[in-house]
């Protein structure tokens, strides 16, 4: 079965400054795709960035970029620059490759972002 | 953006009376809808698969007796809370898949549900 593990309950960053989340997980799959969601306070689930697994380049989405280890089975997010709004849950998640299967969320880290 | 809504965004209830929610696709048509639960402080948790004009697939532990779905049309699916109890207060979120999706496509989520069950 796929796991998703986040081994940082919480984290905090100075405003300005770069933070790393780490994320791993398990599969036997090939072909998989690894997202990580923001869940602000209102709760929206909000999709920050994806990586597809047959891609080895990394995925960047502005001022959000992952390092993704395959063989490692390894996905960080490095948050740069961090925002006041960037306060928030962050959730990794795995997908197997067809769209209609279900997402595995990791347990979160809550990031606080200090002025 | 594809835009997903959930109503009501918070119910209140007696034990034993039964709850609906509701998730629509506003701007898109959805073949298939999930439905997760998220207690406080913990991760979404699958409860189902929601698939139009069929019968819904639960996740292992979950009761589908008690936890009823119904994906009647492309844009809507519903679940209702049956004989509802204090442990089935949750915060309820759905999410919505665009008819004829690629794998490169994900999920749209809706605002959620907080349920409380007195």
């Amino acid at each position: 079965a796929q796991t998703v593990t986040q081994s940082q309950p919480e984290m905090s960053v100075q405003e300005a400054e770069t933070v790393t989340l780490s994320c791993t997980y398990d599969t036997s799959e090939s072909d998989y795709y690894l997202f990580w969601y923001k869940q602000p306070p209102s709760r929206q689930m909000i999709l920050v960035i994806r990586q597809e697994a047959y891609k080895q380049q990394n995925a960047t989405e502005n001022r959000f970029s992952v390092n993704f280890q395959k063989a490692a089975k390894s996905f960080s997010l490095k948050i740069s620059d961090s925002q006041l709004g960037d306060a928030a849950m962050y959730f990794c998640a795995y997908r197997r490759g067809t769209s209609y299967d279900k997402v595995i969320f990791g347990p979160g880290t809550s990031l606080s972002v200090i002025p | 953006g594809a835009v997903v809504s959930q109503h009501p965004s918070r119910v209140i209830c007696k034990s034993g009376t039964s709850v609906k929610i509701e998730c629509r696709s506003l701007d898109f048509q959805a073949t298939t809808m999930f439905w997760y639960r998220q207690f406080p402080k913990q991760s979404l948790m699958l409860m189902a698969t929601s698939n139009e004009g069929s019968k819904a697939t639960y996740e292992q532990g979950v009761e589908k007796d008690k936890f009823l779905i119904n994906h009647a049309s492309l844009t809507l699916s519903t679940l209702t809370v049956t004989s509802a109890h204090p442990e089935d207060s949750s915060f309820y979120i759905c999410s919505a898949l665009p008819w004829a999706s690629r794998g490169t496509d994900t999920q749209y989520f809706g605002p959620g549900t907080r349920l409380t069950v007195l």
